[in-house]
């Protein structure tokens, strides 16, 4: 069974640019989440999505945005790119009851903005 | 502000010994506690979680320790292992509006070593 599959790995951008992440859930899952890691502020929390719905948004800024298509694939972009932004990025897909059977998270998208 | 606050940011454990990972949190509303295990250049994996009518839970060498009127909750790794190396992260949720769903508020980690 496939897992949380994270595209690109790695990343390279210049300030001012906007990316685009792409997640594929694990098979079945219809919940999608999405996390910034970065040492000094951790796990972040930036969207939840649920059947191509914005359950939940955290506290980041508009140039982040998010969506997620019938097939329960998501991506996520970020425009006008800030040194800052640099991060792992990590999606995380549950079956639908998040809390009952817990996220799987991808092995991330290392994004480095230079 | 942090939401969840877990201590200590390391830890050096022996192998065979116990390495204790204590978080707390302050929003009485969370009623779901998991616990990540991250291994570098990979993603979160859950561990085991707890939800707070239970004192305790169990799986394996791993034990979460919740106390609900102290709001805080453990991670205890028994006979810790080299191959237990890794970053591990408390995190907390709350039933959404209207949702089953969550977010969750993560703490800051911790860095364990266990030394042959």
């Amino acid at each position: 069974k496939a897992g949380v599959t994270q595209t690109p790995r790695y990343l390279i951008k210049t300030r001012g640019q906007q990316v685009t992440l792409s997640c594929s859930p694990i098979s079945g899952h219809r919940s999608v989440s999405w996390y910034q890691q970065t040492p000094g502020q951790g796990l972040q929390f930036l969207f939840e999505y649920f059947s191509e719905t914005q359950r939940n948004k955290g506290n980041f800024p508009g140039r982040f945005s998010g969506r997620q298509f019938s097939n329960s694939r998501s991506e996520m972009n970020v425009s006008t790119l800030e040194l800052g932004d640099s991060a792992l990025y990590l999606c995380a897909s549950s079956p639908g009851e998040a809390r009952r059977h817990g996220y799987t998270f991808g092995s991330g998208t290392r994004l480095t903005v230079v | 502000q942090q939401q969840v606050k877990q201590s200590p940011q390391s830890l050096i454990v022996q192998k065979g010994g116990i390495s204790i990972i204590n978080c707390a949190y302050e929003n009485t509303a969370f009623d779901y506690f998991p616990w990540y295990q991250q291994f570098p250049g990979k993603g979160p994996a859950l561990l085991i979680a707890i939800r707070p009518d239970v004192s305790e839970k169990k799986e394996g060498r791993f034990t979460i320790s919740f106390n609900k009127s102290a709001k805080q909750f453990s991670l205890h790794i028994m006979d810790s292992q080299p191959g237990d190396s890794a970053t591990y992260f408390c995190a907390a949720s709350n039933r959404g509006r209207g949702s089953t769903l969550g977010r969750l508020y993560f703490g800051r980690g911790t860095q364990l070593t266990v030394w042959p």
